[in-house]
């Protein structure tokens, strides 16, 4: 079974950094480009940052670009979101997302950053 | 940056009718369009990709039609599970692969 599971996510000051991880199993991974997305509670979906089969390629949305990073370790099987001076509008459920299509998305874990 | 609209907004039908979901890009993405469905307290999941492609596992009633610019996906017969919100998402504009804001499908 295709399996995406986040960890990491919780409450963090503004100006503060996180680190979100994502354990894929049950398919090949280094076969897959990678990505996350978030959501707001209650409101619509955004990409966030997706990364290439072999990490050579990184791509970023604009809100987010120069704070945060993608990574994987495909001998872990693992992804990565490091996120560093966050705001208060990057609180979100954040997603694992297997960029096939997006066909498959992780449970969220979900980032609250607040005073 | 390419902009997805979605109509209506919200949608009330009862079990069994037909619903059609409208998408609208503000410059051609060809065929690369998907269709999302999210469930109160779930991930979203992909139903179709490609415009007009199932993706594994999706029932048949769900069906994508259309390229370029308009778009549409059709529920053809309700289920009591398809109650939802379904978003569509443009993946021609690589990598920056925006949202639509979603249209609700509630019970009326």
């Amino acid at each position: 079974e295709v399996q995406l599971v986040e960890s990491g996510g919780g409450l963090v000051q503004p100006g503060g950094s996180l680190r979100l991880s994502c354990a894929a199993s049950g398919f090949t991974f280094t076969s897959y480009w990678m990505g996350w997305a978030r959501q707001v509670p209650g409101k619509g979906l955004q990409w966030v940052a997706n990364i290439k089969t072999d990490g050579s390629e990184k791509y970023y949305a604009d809100s987010v670009k120069g704070r945060f990073t993608i990574s994987r370790d495909n001998a872990e099987n693992s992804l990565s979101l490091q996120m560093n001076s966050l705001r208060v509008e990057d609180t979100a459920v954040y997603y694992c997302v297997r960029e096939e299509w997006a066909d498959c998305w992780g449970q969220g874990t979900l980032v609250t950053v607040s005073s | 940056e390419i902009v997805l609209t979605q109509s209506p907004a919200n949608l009330s039908l009862s079990p069994g009718e037909r619903a059609t979901l409208s998408c609208r890009a503000s410059q051609s993405v060809s065929d690369s369009l998907a269709w999302f469905q999210q469930r109160p307290g779930q991930a979203p999941r992909l139903l179709i990709y490609r415009a007009s492609t199932r993706a594994t596992g999706i029932p048949a009633r769900f069906s994508g039609s259309g390229s370029g610019t308009d778009f549409t996906l059709t529920i053809s017969s309700l289920e009591p599970e398809d109650f939802a919100v379904y978003y569509c998402q443009q993946r021609s504009d690589w990598p920056a692969f925006s949202f639509g804001p979603g249209t609700t499908v509630g019970v009326k």
